[in-house]
């Protein structure tokens, strides 16, 4: 079975563009989590989704960041405009229902010059 | 913050078992105790997850003492695949069930 897809896989882009990532979850999966990964702050959930509808965005950085959700086989994390310290491996993760185990997918490097 | 302590790393020799030990002497009784395991380069990987009985599958052994204060994640035969960093985490129940906080995790060396 596929697991958890995102793309691209690695993205550099130069400060003040958009950077778009894509994630397909598991299909079946209720819950899609997003999340980031630093050397500094480690593993970070950003945001959390419920059948398609956001329940938690409190670890979203900032305003530049959104992700929606618009149907049960695609997520979208933004970034607009992009900074340098948006730098971060980007993970994606699905699970049946929300306490059930996460499944991740192996996430977006990114980097911005 | 982690609810979870753990060493930072540890070491074991290919084919043996490898013991990793967890502290979480704030466990509530509607907290599971679960393990992820990251491989470089990878995302973190599900391996096993215990309320207060043992438990087993075919990655892995979860030993939960019975005061729940602390656990031990077993992987019996260690391979070189399994050098990877292990974070165990206490998931809280009811209506924030779905968030997994992780700390640093254990890296573990598995040696040929």
């Amino acid at each position: 079975d596929a697991g958890v897809i995102q793309s691209p896989r690695h993205e550099v882009t130069e400060m003040g563009q958009e950077v778009t990532l894509r994630c397909k979850p598991i299909s079946g999966h209720n819950s899609l989590f997003w999340y980031r990964q630093t050397m500094m702050r480690g593993l970070e959930l950003l945001i959390y989704f419920n059948n398609n509808v956001p329940i938690d965005d409190s670890g979203m950085p900032e305003d530049r960041f959104s992700a929606k959700m618009p149907n049960a086989s695609f997520s979208t994390l933004k970034i607009q405009p992009s900074e340098p310290r948006d730098s971060a491996v980007y993970f994606c993760a699905s699970s049946l229902v929300r306490n059930q185990p996460q499944h991740f997918g192996d996430g977006t490097r990114l980097s911005i010059l | 913050d982690a609810k979870t302590t753990q060493p930072p790393s540890m070491d074991c020799a290919e084919g043996r078992a490898a013991n990793l030990p967890c502290n979480h002497s704030t466990i509530s009784g509607n907290e599971y105790v679960y393990w992820y395991r990251q491989i470089h380069s990878q995302g973190p990987q599900y391996i096993i997850h215990g309320l207060k009985n043992n438990e087993t599958n075919e990655m892995a052994s979860l030993i939960i003492t019975e005061d729940r204060k602390s656990s031990t994640l077993i992987l019996p035969h260690a391979t070189l695949r399994d050098t990877a960093v292990y974070y165990c985490i206490v998931r809280v129940g009811g209506d924030s069930s779905y968030k997994l906080i992780f700390g640093s995790g254990t890296r573990l060396l598995v040696r040929p």
